[in-house]
């Protein structure tokens, strides 16, 4: 069964440094999406991503956060200059737009630890 | 925004016994869905049971089925016949269904199995 992928599994950085999350999402989905969940607290909603922009983006979502489907396979995540609290689990979703409840696919999630 | 809340951290339950895991949300929409959510550790969040919120009949799947009370804005997972493999984190989740598409988690229970 298809499934949406997520690397690395654990990410460590220094704060101020740029890193990238990465999502293969299921092949023919066309909604994507990303989450975090900071530990002990909510999944929250970062931002959706359809037909090559932004559909939505939460308060979250600010200018150290850019998201790019490079290739038409990849979804990734960018934080440009990591701060303390941008450490926790970064989720990445996928739809195909056609299922009738709209029904979210979700990686494993990727581990944020900044230092 | 729309808040879901899980007012129970942890639960454990007897295998072969019966579990509840509550759920409440606040919304002022009419037409949305709800979801329930299964995390096992190290694992992807997989999706367990639906309800959309026009359909009075509680869903069911299998073992799960749900207690759904639109007025009391409650949605309530029992999972009957608990197996040791239901051990893992539940998230209730709900989205609208006019407005958006990101969805609002709660912040969980973690179900423990006793053998």
């Amino acid at each position: 069964e298809p499934e949406v992928t997520q690397t690395p599994s654990h990410q460590v950085t220094q704060m101020g440094q740029e890193v990238i999350l990465r999502c293969v999402p299921i092949s023919n989905h066309l909604y994507f999406y990303w989450y975090r969940q900071i530990l002990g607290q909510k999944v929250e909603f970062l931002v959706s991503f359809y037909n090559n922009e932004i559909s939505e983006k939460s308060e979250i979502f600010d200018d150290q956060f850019s998201v790019e489907r490079p290739d038409g396979s990849n979804f990734t995540l960018k934080i440009r200059s990591t701060k303390l609290e941008d450490s926790a689990m970064y989720f990445c979703a996928s739809r195909n737009g056609l299922a009738v409840y709209n029904e979210q696919f979700f990686g494993p999630g990727t581990r944020l630890t900044v230092l | 925004a729309q808040t879901v809340t899980q007012s129970q951290p942890e639960m454990s339950v007897q295998e072969a016994e019966t579990v509840t895991l509550s759920c409440t949300y606040d919304t002022s929409e009419s037409d949305y869905y709800l979801f329930w959510y299964k995390q096992p550790p190290s694992r992807q969040m997989i999706l367990v049971i639906r309800q959309e919120a026009y359909k009075q009949q509680n869903a069911t799947e299998n073992r799960f089925s749900v207690n759904f009370q639109k007025a009391a804005k409650s949605f309530s997972l029992k999972i009957s016949d608990s197996q040791l493999g239901d051990a893992a984190m539940y998230f209730c989740a709900y989205r609208s269904a006019n407005t958006g598409n990101q969805f609002y988690f709660g912040t969980g229970t973690s179900l423990t199995v006793i053998p």
